[in-house]
Formats: C-alpha cells, sequence, structure tokens
C-alpha cells in the first residue's frame, strides 16, 4: 500500500535554530516528491520537486533532499514568518499524488 | 492570469441536501482534482480528471460526483450531504501527467472551500 508519512506532527524552535522535517515513504512506481508550505486558510504553495535519490533544491532558508526512501526539508536559522504547515506527496503512476499529514511548524522570535 | 478559483468558500448544508462546488483554471491544465483535508489526515484524493470527458476515482470518491465537459472546468458535486462531508475542499490543476518525468508536473491548489454539514 502507498503510504507518506511526515514526522515530526509539530515542531517548535526559536528563531535562528536549525530543524528537519522527515517524509518517509513507501510507494511503488514513484514519479516525484514534491514539498509545499500552507497557511493557516490557504491553499498549499509548491515548494520544490524532487526526482530521484541524491538531488538537492534549495530556496532561501529551505532545502530538500531526497533518498531512496525518505525526504527532508533542512530549514536553517528559520524567521516567524516561516511558521506553516510543511506538507510532502508523492506522484505515483503519473495521476495520483498521495500526501502526508504534514508538520505544524512554530518559529517563536 | 487568476490560477485555480474555486467557489464557495463557505457553505453550511443540511444533512441531505445536495450541492456543487465549482473549480476553474485559467492555465490550461489538462489534469484536474479534487481533495478533502481533515484534521491529522493530510490531503485525500477524492476524483481526478486527465482531460474533458475523462475522471477517475481517487481514495474517497463515495458521495461525490464529478464531471469534466471542459479544460477549465471540474465541479465536484455532493448528493445527499452527510456531516462525514464536513471539511475543506480543495481543487488542484496541473500540466498533464501522462508520459515521462518532466518539469511543470506538480499541481497548484485553489484558496479552498470550507464545507458544514449539519
Amino acid at each position: 500500500e502507498d503510504q507518506v508519512t511526515q514526522s515530526p506532527e509539530a515542531l517548535r524552535l526559536q528563531e535562528g535554530e536549525s530543524s528537519s522535517l522527515n517524509c518517509s515513504y513507501t510507494v511503488s512506481g514513484l514519479r516525484g516528491l514534491f514539498w509545499y508550505r500552507q497557511d493557516p486558510g490557504k491553499g498549499p504553495e509548491f515548494l520544490f520537486t524532487l526526482y530521484s535519490a541524491g538531488e538537492e533544491k534549495e530556496k532561501e532558508r529551505l532545502k530538500a533532499t531526497l533518498t531512496k526512501k525518505e525526504s527532508f526539508l533542512h530549514i536553517t536559522a528559520p524567521k516567524p514568518e516561516d511558521s506553516a504547515t510543511y506538507l510532502c506527496a508523492v506522484r505515483v503512476n503519473f495521476n495520483k499524488f498521495y500526501f502526508g499529514s504534514g508538520t505544524k511548524l512554530n518559529v517563536k522570535p | 492570469n487568476a490560477g485555480v478559483t474555486q467557489t464557495p468558500k463557505f457553505q453550511v448544508l443540511k444533512t441531505g441536501q445536495s450541492m456543487t462546488l465549482q473549480c476553474a483554471q485559467d492555465m490550461n491544465h489538462e489534469y484536474m482534482s479534487w481533495y478533502r483535508q481533515d484534521p491529522g489526515m493530510g490531503l485525500r484524493l477524492i476524483h481526478y480528471s486527465v482531460g474533458a470527458g475523462i475522471t477517475d476515482q481517487g481514495e474517497v470518491p463515495n458521495g461525490y460526483n464529478v464531471s469534466r465537459s471542459t479544460t477549465e472546468d471540474f465541479p465536484l458535486r455532493l448528493l445527499s450531504a452527510a456531516p462525514s462531508q464536513t471539511s475543506v475542499y480543495f481543487c488542484a490543476s496541473s500540466y498533464g501527467l501522462g508520459g515521462g518525468v518532466s518539469s511543470g508536473n506538480t499541481i497548484y491548489f485553489g484558496e479552498g472551500s470550507w464545507l458544514t454539514v449539519v
């Protein structure tokens, strides 16, 4: 059964305190792994796509990495405006995306 | 370029009523889909379409109908609303996903529709 699991469910950081979010997956026919940011009352906003093990993508304070079984979203020196729920999704067999339940990040000033 | 537009934003229904959530995109995307988001359960795929006239079921299709008569529109119908359908609904679209891996295959979401069934 295709499955995506994110951890931790919630994460509290002080401003400037770096950390990582995890997305582990068990799927057949992976066609891409995606990271999204979701603010309260809004739709998910696309951040990154990763296609193969070893691939890395960066955007400002965020860096996403991919292995054969999991992906990490590294947050370096976070700021309060990075507070949001981060969603991981996998694309399977071209036409389906499966989402994890998300990690709610709270960055305190 | 409005992206993905959903209406209504908020709706309260009584059990047994029917309604349609509207979704439109102006990006000429072939792929459109509907998700529901519930606390602790993430986004779950209800139905999707890979082009006009073609629809298929996702993980949680029961109680919902869809049709795709044009590339732009993908309405979601609740036939007889139940309290278990209280949720936030998101419409999403993408360039065609058939074929090999290529850039642009991520999906873009609307702002959501909050539905309460009492």
